[in-house]
């Protein structure tokens, strides 16, 4: 499984855009970036997954470079409402394949 | 939008009691999986089910622990001897394989709101 390392924190005042970058060094072909979202006590949220180049949905957008070495996780204006962990995760998406999270990076939005 | 539901939120119990978390995976999904979290820890696996059996499973899946899938819609996970250390929040997930354009098969879990398991 690659290892990811990301910011353990970071804060930011609403309205601004925030970029999460993940380093992912040793990804393998295979392998998909995967972002989730957890508010306290609840389960992690789905946000966004690529493979490469970009993608984007209604949450957010996702930034991988031509090596894939890493990515990185664009939140548009964010609000109060987007405090949260936010996790990189990379691996093979076959089958059901369990999902190694990290510590996360701690976003915090200020008013 | 389908959502994964778990029962009861909230599950307080004796040391050495039996419990059982339930959870209803989105319908069209053949793959669960249960995690948990520690307080203040990260989100741990514990074990995946597809096929009515069990895929994988972590070294924190003991024989304390069970999966079952009793009928076509529940997902349950069994802790026969509840331990102080057991107190956590269980979530369950579940997903279905899909095919993306232009890469491999993708597999997105969805989880569900957890369980908060607390141990006295």
């Amino acid at each position: 499984l690659a290892k990811t390392t990301q910011p353990i924190s970071m804060d930011s005042y609403e309205g601004q855009e925030v970029n999460i970058t993940c380093s992912h060094n040793n990804i393998a072909t295979n392998d998909y970036i995967t972002w989730y979202q957890q508010f306290p006590s609840q389960g992690p949220r789905f946000i966004i997954q690529g493979y490469k180049t970009k993608v984007t949905n209604e949450v957010a957008s996702l930034f991988i470079p031509a090596d894939r070495k890493s990515s990185t996780l664009s939140l548009p204006r964010v609000s109060l409402s987007d405090t949260a962990v936010y996790y990189c995760l990379v691996g093979s998406p076959r089958g059901n394949t369990p999902l190694v999270f990290g510590k996360g990076t701690r976003l915090s939005v200020i008013a | 939008e389908p959502e994964v539901t778990q029962t009861p939120s909230h599950q307080v119990t004796q040391m050495g009691q039996e419990v059982i978390l339930r959870c209803v995976p989105i319908s069209n999904h053949l793959y669960f999986y249960w995690y948990r979290q520690i307080l203040g820890q990260k989100v741990e696996f514990l074990v995946s089910f597809y096929n009515n059996e069990i895929s994988e499973k972590s070294e924190i899946f003991d024989d304390q622990f069970s999966v079952e899938r009793p009928d076509g819609s529940n997902f349950t996970l069994k802790i026969r001897s509840t331990k102080l250390e057991d107190s956590a929040m269980y979530f369950c997930a579940s997903s279905v394989v899909e095919t993306a354009s232009g890469g491999p098969i993708t597999d997105t879990q969805y989880f569900g709101p957890g369980t908060r398991l607390t141990v006295l």
